[in-house]
């Protein structure tokens, strides 16, 4: 079965450190994988998506993400966080329905 | 920027009651969900609609719930008779045709007493 796993409830960091939020997923066929940003009160944004060519994909916001297939991971990476990051992240991976299959979510915590 | 939107933000409702929840995709997209959170939990797939017709339905999808199209704008969610477990989240999300990206809407909070 397809499934996404998310490793870590919580992840803590100070502004202008390394942001680094690991997902793991379970596929049988090469997935289609996302990563979605939740603000409070918000609905989900898109962050950015791997659907074929270029393992590393560039986001909005100075976000980005490597696609490792060997590793089953496609963990979300910034260089230096900032303040406005702090927020609910969610990995995502496309079954063959086009229905997406979400990790339980990241909140992303930047401490000042 | 288009947007989904979703109406209302918030809803409360007694258990047993029926309610709905409204949802106006982007106006280009041919392609429409339904997914919900319960607190603390994943976001999970409820069902996907295409073509004036539910292409797919999760487990979680029962009798209780039924979506719409009554105007070719508005993307509905009705939930016949709540239950408590009700309670969640619900995001509507839609997509144009051959893409692989879902647009979301804020939510609808759902909380059944």
């Amino acid at each position: 079965a397809q499934s996404v796993t998310q490793l870590g409830s919580h992840v803590s960091v100070s502004e202008g450190a390394l942001v680094l939020l690991r997902c793991n997923y379970s596929s049988s066929v090469p997935p289609y994988l996302f990563w979605y940003v939740q603000y409070p009160n918000q609905g989900l944004q898109l962050l950015l998506k791997y659907t074929t060519g270029a393992t590393l994909v560039k986001g909005i916001n100075g976000f980005e993400a490597e696609f490792k297939k060997s590793e089953t991971s496609f963990h979300l990476t910034k260089p230096s966080a900032h303040m406005s990051d702090a927020a609910e992240y969610f990995c995502a991976m496309m079954d063959s329905s086009y229905k997406l299959i979400f990790g339980s979510g990241t909140r992303l915590l930047v401490r000042p | 920027e288009p947007e989904v939107t979703q109406t209302p933000s918030h809803q409360v409702t007694q258990m047993g009651q029926e309610v709905i929840l409204r949802c106006v995709p982007i106006s280009n997209h041919l392609y429409f969900y339904w997914y919900r959170q319960i607190l603390g939990q994943k976001v999970e797939f409820l069902v996907s609609f295409y073509n004036n017709e539910i292409s797919e339905k999760s487990e979680i999808f029962d009798d209780q719930f039924s979506v719409e199209r009554p105007d070719g704008s508005n993307f509905t969610l009705k939930i016949r008779s709540t239950k408590l477990e009700d309670s969640a989240m619900y995001f509507c999300a839609s997509s144009r045709p051959f893409d692989y990206e879902q647009y979301f809407g804020p939510g609808t909070r759902l909380t059944v007493t």
